[in-house]
């Protein structure tokens, strides 16, 4: 069975400048997380997908993020524009349960 | 907000001798407690977990305790090997408005000096 997997696995952009960030989930997890570990401190949430729907994005940093998930599949996390503040590596999980949530190898974001 | 605090945040051990990192946790309700390892390159793993009805969990030299009174949980290592380095991290699950979610800790690095 295949993990969870991120694309793309690095990218540096301008401050500025937009990312788009995709996760593909292990293949029937209805819930998908976002979050985000800046260097150093502890991961943080950022939204919960229960197939197509949010179910809790109260840890959005603000509205230069956008996350979606077309068709309860794969999910997108949008940053528009970027701002230094931004870099970190972001990660996405997916889980049948509530439970025991399985991580990709995550996205390292450099905003320059 | 809820929190969870990770001790130590590096820990260095020699091989063969044991590990442990503790979490204190402030959520009372939480009952589900992974521990994620991390390691160079890679997505964290989930290698343990426990459930508040449970005092304590092992599995070959990994085991895990957790004390719901006191609201702390361990990741006990025994016989570390080179492998083991890695970045540790502790979570409590949250339950909130119908939705649930992890809170990390800050990590531990664990370094094996063989």
């Amino acid at each position: 069975e295949a993990g969870v997997t991120q694309f793309p696995s690095h990218s540096v952009i301008e401050k500025g400048q937009t990312v788009t960030l995709r996760c593909d989930p292990i293949s029937g997890h209805d819930n998908l997380y976002w979050y985000r570990r800046v260097m150093g401190k502890e991961i943080k949430f950022l939204l919960h997908f229960v197939k197509e729907s949010k179910q809790d994005e109260s840890g959005m940093p603000n509205n230069r993020f956008l996350a979606e998930r077309t068709g309860g599949t794969y999910s997108t996390l949008k940053v528009q524009p970027a701002e230094l503040e931004d870099s970190g590596v972001y990660f996405c999980a997916s889980s049948q349960s509530p439970y025991e949530q399985y991580f990709g190898p995550g996205t390292r974001l450099t905003v320059t | 907000g809820e929190n969870v605090e990770q001790h130590p945040s590096t820990l260095s051990v020699q091989e063969g001798d044991s590990a442990v990192i503790k979490c204190t946790y402030s959520d009372s309700a939480s009952n589900y407690f992974p521990w994620y390892k991390q390691e160079l390159g890679k997505g964290p793993q989930l290698i343990i977990d426990i459930r508040s009805n449970v005092g304590e969990k092992k599995d070959q030299r990994i085991a895990v305790t957790l004390n719901k009174t006191a609201k702390h949980f361990s990741l006990h290592i025994t016989e570390t090997q080179p492998e083991d380095s890695a970045v540790y991290f502790c979570a409590a699950h949250h339950r909130a408005r119908g939705t649930y979610k992890y809170i990390f800790g800050t990590g531990t690095r664990l370094k094996v000096l063989a």
